[in-house]
């Protein structure tokens, strides 16, 4: 069974523009997390989608949103970006709402 | 606010020792608690995990302690070897489905 797919694995943008990463949850699961991971602040937890509705969400601000599609797969958007928002951008997936989550390998984001 | 505190920040043992990684919590609506491991350049895998009406939960070398009154937490890590050495992250999730992460602990497992 294949894990958990994000993409791109690496992306450099430049201040102020925006950028969407993609996830393809496991094969059947229905809840996609999304988490920020960085050196100073650890893993935080930016939202969840379960059969494309947002179930959660973390204190992030406006600019960084997300969607799930009819498939289970779900992309994240984060416009007018800032330095800050460098990081590796992890993705989970879950059978269903609060199941054991399976992370993908993540996208490294570099804001220049 | 830190949901989450983990403890220590990093950790060197020996080959054949014990790992020890600790947690405390305050939120009272946890009610789920996974350790995950994670390899460079990989992301977090679940470990083990427990549920608050369990005092301890053991898989293989790995055991957690549970310790409800005190809402604390420990991941032990018997006889370590260097393929042990990680970052090892506890957290806590609500029935709601949210997850709050404690800042991780690198344990190196020297030879």
């Amino acid at each position: 069974k294949a894990g958990v797919t994000q993409t791109p694995r690496y992306l450099i943008k430049t201040r102020g523009q925006q950028v969407t990463l993609s996830c393809s949850p496991i094969s059947g699961h229905r809840s996609v997390s999304w988490y920020q991971q960085t050196p100073g602040q650890g893993l935080q937890f930016l939202f969840e989608y379960f059969s494309e509705t947002q179930r959660n969400k973390g204190n992030f601000p406006g600019r960084f949103s997300g969607r799930q599609f009819s498939n289970s797969r779900s992309e994240m958007n984060v416009s007018t970006l800032e330095l800050g928002d460098s990081a590796l951008y992890l993705c989970a997936s879950s059978l269903d709402h609060g199941s054991e989550a399976f992370f993908g390998q993540g996208t490294r984001l570099t804001v220049v | 606010q830190q949901q989450v505190k983990q403890s220590p920040q990093s950790l060197i043992v020996q080959k054949g020792g014990i790992s020890i990684i600790n947690c405390a919590y305050e939120n009272t609506a946890f009610d789920y608690f996974p350790w995950y491991q994670q390899f460079p350049g990989k992301g977090p895998a679940l470990l083990i995990a427990i549920r608050p009406d369990v005092s301890e939960k053991k898989e293989g070398r790995f055991t957690i302690s549970f310790n409800k009154s005190a809402k604390q937490f420990s991941l032990h890590i018997m006889d370590s070897q260097p393929g042990d050495s990680a970052t090892y992250f506890c957290a806590a999730r609500t029935n709601a489905g949210k997850s709050t992460f404690g800042d991780g602990t690198t344990l190196t497992v020297k030879p």
